[in-house]
């Protein structure tokens, strides 16, 4: 099975600018979950998703948003970036058929906002 | 979530078996225990997972005792190409958020 894919890999935005960043999951996985890493803040929880609908949230401000497709692929949304927005972001499925499952990471989308 | 603490860091020689201890206290009867790989600038990768007592793979191995108040991974004749952060994680199942500590930095030379 093809592993869980992240789109654009690199992405250059200016301050007040919004991005749209996709993740396909692992064929057959219905959830999605969304984090954010940086040097500072280390890895941190954004949101899942599962079966389209926002299943957890992170302690993130409202500029950030998701959503989750019939398809199970996945989006997030940042809107008037900031400086601090810069961050790798990273995206992990999971099948969530039962309890105990792990979560399967893509490669991460890196963010620079200058 | 349970929290979580492991060592910052640890240095290794390849060829040597690394263990990293996590402590996990506050482990709830439905936790799992987890822990990811991550190399700079990539997603955590998933090396092992268990409930109790010991599991085995082909990368790790993950002992756990009775009490479940904490874990240990280890690594067999590590490599260079084992340096790297390993996380150690609870959790009930998929879908909750995973809070990821610090981690171990492993650094491990020739």
């Amino acid at each position: 099975k093809a592993g869980v894919t992240q789109t654009p890999r690199y992405l250059i935005k200016t301050r007040g600018q919004q991005v749209t960043l996709s993740c396909s999951p692992i064929s057959g996985h219905r959830s999605v979950s969304w984090y954010q890493q940086t040097p500072g803040q280390g890895l941190q929880f954004l949101f899942e998703y599962f079966s389209e609908t926002q299943r957890n949230k992170g302690n993130f401000p409202g500029r950030f948003s998701g959503r989750q497709f019939s398809n199970s692929r996945s989006e997030m949304n940042v809107s008037t970036l900031e400086l601090g927005d810069s961050a790798l972001y990273l995206c992990a499925s999971s099948p969530q058929t039962s309890g105990g499952e792990t979560q399967y990471f893509g490669p991460g989308t890196r963010l620079l906002v200058l | 979530l349970a929290k979580t603490t492991q060592p910052i860091s640890m240095d290794s020689y390849e060829g040597q078996e690394v263990n990293i201890t996590c402590s996990h206290n506050n482990i709830a009867t439905n936790d799992y225990i987890t822990w990811y790989q991550q190399f700079p600038s990539q997603g955590p990768r998933f090396i092992i997972q268990g409930y109790k007592t010991k599991v085995t793979n082909e990368v790790a191995s993950l002992f756990i005792p009775a009490d479940r108040k904490s874990s240990t991974l280890s690594l067999p004749r590590v490599s260079l190409s084992d340096t790297a952060v390993y996380y150690c994680l609870v959790g009930d199942q998929a879908g909750t958020a995973l809070i990821f500590g610090k981690g171990t930095t492993l650094s491990v030379s020739s």
